[in-house]
């Protein structure tokens, strides 16, 4: 199975200042097809999750372009420009090249 | 609007069986890949079992093969999670899903004696 890691796996943030969470694959996440299945997820304390971002870097319908997401192979990083208020949560990667499809571990940010 | 609605959690002993639903509409059903996941309590989230638009292919986590099959009833827009030989470990929220960009609010599995 492909292990995803995270870090930091806490990360304590700033209103207004950048977050950056890294991602990353035991194994390439290029699929036979040419795309790469990597995605971002948010968490909100209740809630389900939440996709943000698919296939590395394209931001999913109605998500604050604050949000970015790059990376290759096995190698990838989420970024918030701006912290806001409601960006508290746990973040976690998903990748769907391989099957079984698997999480990594999750990103907790909470405020400083 | 897209809503998937889960149905089906509960209490149950460790070795019993427990069937999950999930109600799909807003979207047509039989052209989706549809997949659960569950998330043990205060813990991370686990890709369980998927399932073809058709029907015709279903995978599992190694940890769930032998014990919970996959289904869907394309006709009426549902998707089902039986769970048979349940341990413990499998107890979680599970949450159906559309591909991976539409949840559920999940249904509580509790096994405990």
């Amino acid at each position: 199975d492909v292990v995803m890691t995270q870090s930091p796996l806490s990360l304590p943030v700033t209103l207004g200042q950048p977050a950056s969470i890294s991602c990353r694959s035991s194994q390439s996440l290029v699929h036979s097809d040419g795309n790469t299945y990597l995605n971002w997820f948010q968490q909100r304390p209740g809630q389900s999750p939440r996709r943000l971002i698919y296939n590395v870097s394209n931001r999913d319908s109605g998500v604050p372009d604050r949000f970015s997401g790059s990376g290759s192979g096995t190698d990838f990083t989420l970024k918030i420009s701006r912290v806001e208020a409601e960006d508290v949560g746990v973040y976690y990667c998903l990748q769907t090249t391989h099957w079984p499809f698997t999480f990594g571990p999750g990103t907790k940010v909470d405020f400083k | 609007e897209v809503q998937l609605v889960e149905s089906g959690g509960g209490l149950v002993q460790p070795g019993g069986s427990l069937r999950l639903s999930c109600a799909a509409s807003g979207f047509t059903f039989s052209d989706h890949w549809m997949n659960w996941v569950r998330q043990a309590p205060g813990k991370g989230l686990e890709w369980v079992a998927n399932i073809k638009d058709d029907g015709s292919k279903q995978y599992y986590v190694d940890s769930v093969k032998g014990r919970f099959t996959i289904s869907r009833d394309n006709a009426k827009n549902s998707l089902f999670l039986q769970m048979n030989s349940l341990r413990a470990e499998d107890t979680a929220v599970y949450y159906c899903a559309r591909g991976s960009n539409c949840w559920g609010q999940g249904t509580l599995v509790t096994v405990s004696s």
